[in-house]
């Protein structure tokens, strides 16, 4: 069964470093692997979508990957800024299903002025 | 703007009621989803539609009623028979089942009294 880990749960760091968040999954037949970003009281964002032939994905600051081999994907922020604390999650989408997504339970992200 | 627009934002219900928690898409998506969010947990699917005129359960459809007689609306019922209904509802959409990146609305916070 297919399981979505994201570690760690929270994470506080000084603006302006660079910072890593890790999504983990244990069955590498995937379709793809999608990257949000929730605010508080919010909607989910669309951040990054990784399909399952690429490597990695870029936007802005942002850099997602994705090494399916390793069962792991990981969402790099450069320079972090205030405005970046949020709840991130990633999901994908198995093989198996043609709807449902398989979500992590998130890591909360305050970065600290 | 192309977006997913969810209405209303609050609602307060007394116990025994029915409530429609509205969603409409303007980005010409097959599917559209309802997903439940509690404080702690991760998201829940409550149902989707693939396609005009179809849609399938989820993970807790139970209490819970939809329909799909146009495309760019997808309005979740969630009914007296939804034993504890309070909860923050989410509302998606993606332009296909495997490779589609999913969109989401603001979000509707339903509060039973």
């Amino acid at each position: 069964k297919q399981e979505v880990t994201q570690i760690p749960a929270a994470l506080s760091v000084p603006e302006g470093e660079n910072l890593v968040l890790n999504c983990s999954f244990t069955d590498s037949a995937i379709y793809n692997l999608q990257w949000f970003r929730q605010d508080p009281g919010k909607g989910l964002t669309s951040l990054l979508l990784i399909q399952s032939s690429q490597r990695e994905q870029t936007s802005g600051r942002l850099n997602a990957s994705l090494d399916k081999s390793s069962g792991r994907s990981t969402l790099y922020i450069a320079a972090s800024q205030p405005g970046d604390s949020a709840t991130y999650l990633c999901a994908l989408r198995p093989k198996d299903s043609n709807y449902q997504l398989i979500w992590g339970a998130g890591t909360k992200l305050i970065i600290k002025p | 703007d192309g977006g997913i627009t969810q209405s209303p934002k609050y609602l307060f219900r007394k116990e025994g009621q029915n409530v429609t928690l509205s969603c409409e898409q303007n980005l010409n998506h097959d599917a559209m989803y309802w997903y439940r969010q509690d404080p702690g947990q991760g998201l829940r699917l409550i149902y989707y539609s693939q396609i005009v005129n179809d849609f399938q359960k989820g993970d807790i459809a139970e209490g819970y009623s939809v329909s799909r007689e146009k495309k760019e609306s997808f309005p979740l019922t969630v009914t007296s028979a939804q034993k504890n209904p309070t909860a923050f509802y989410l509302c998606a959409s993606s332009g296909g089942p495997n490779t589609g990146e999913l969109f989401f609305g603001e979000g509707s916070r339903l509060t039973v009294l």
